[in-house]
């Protein structure tokens, strides 16, 4: 079956790690995009990519990076830079060109120790 | 730039009865999309429905209905015969139809059921 699948589920840094979200799809889609979750906060947007090789910084960029080398990967890493990590990270895919919404990945929880 | 608005953090209703959720939207844009996002306590996001801005009809999925009033730049979703596993999170997002694709997310409202 197609879906989006990110790992792990739970992950925990240590302060001054990076650590790497990984996000894979198996739909065919172009677009892929990682929001973050904080309570009240409703999805914020930190990277997007619309095509293989190029991606876009969101609303929330600063102490994240990211790339597209393949069209079905997208990994996230949270570099130490980031001063507040601890969130819930949500992969999301979709078609470029139709009005389809988004397909969610099941999402991982960072937590800083 | 575009935002989106749900003003109610919170929502109750009792199992069986009806209940709307509110969304509103800003742009400049004439064309768009419109969608209803669930998230359960699993944290699995879901769509529970989508509107396109350049249709009159109100979209509808079975228990699942909007009330799309476009001058007003209003979205809100009516919930009818409310059942426990409507408890969630619920998330109003705009996108438009050309450009990115990203979305804009509105703040969410808990809906809790009660029995």
């Amino acid at each position: 079956d197609g879906g989006i699948t990110q790992s792990p589920k739970y992950l925990f840094r240590k302060e001054g790690q990076n650590v790497t979200l990984s996000c894979e799809q198996n739909l065919n889609h172009d677009a892929m995009y990682w929001y973050r979750q904080d309570p009240g906060q409703g999805l914020r947007l930190i990277y997007y990519s619309q095509i293989v090789n190029d991606f876009q910084k969101g609303d929330i960029a600063e102490g994240y990076s990211v790339s597209r080398e393949k069209k079905e990967s997208f990994p996230l890493t949270v570099t130490s830079a980031q001063k507040n990590p601890t969130a819930f990270y949500l992969c999301a895919s979709s078609m470029v060109g139709t009005g389809y919404g988004y397909t969610f990945g099941s999402g991982t929880r960072l937590t800083v120790v | 730039a575009q935002t989106v608005t749900q003003s109610q953090p919170e929502m109750s209703v009792q199992e069986a009865e009806t209940v709307t959720l509110s969304c509103t939207y800003d742009t400049s844009e004439s064309d768009y999309y419109l969608f209803w996002y669930k998230q359960p306590p699993s944290r699995q996001m879901i769509l529970v429905i989508r509107q396109e801005a350049y249709k009159q009809q109100n979209a509808t999925e079975n228990r699942f209905s909007v009330n799309f009033q476009k001058a007003a730049k209003s979205f809100s979703l009516k919930i009818s015969d409310s059942q426990l596993g409507d408890a969630a999170m619920y998330f109003c997002a705009y996108r438009r139809t050309s450009g990115t694709y990203k979305y804009i997310f509105g703040t969410g409202t808990r809906l809790k059921v009660l029995a």
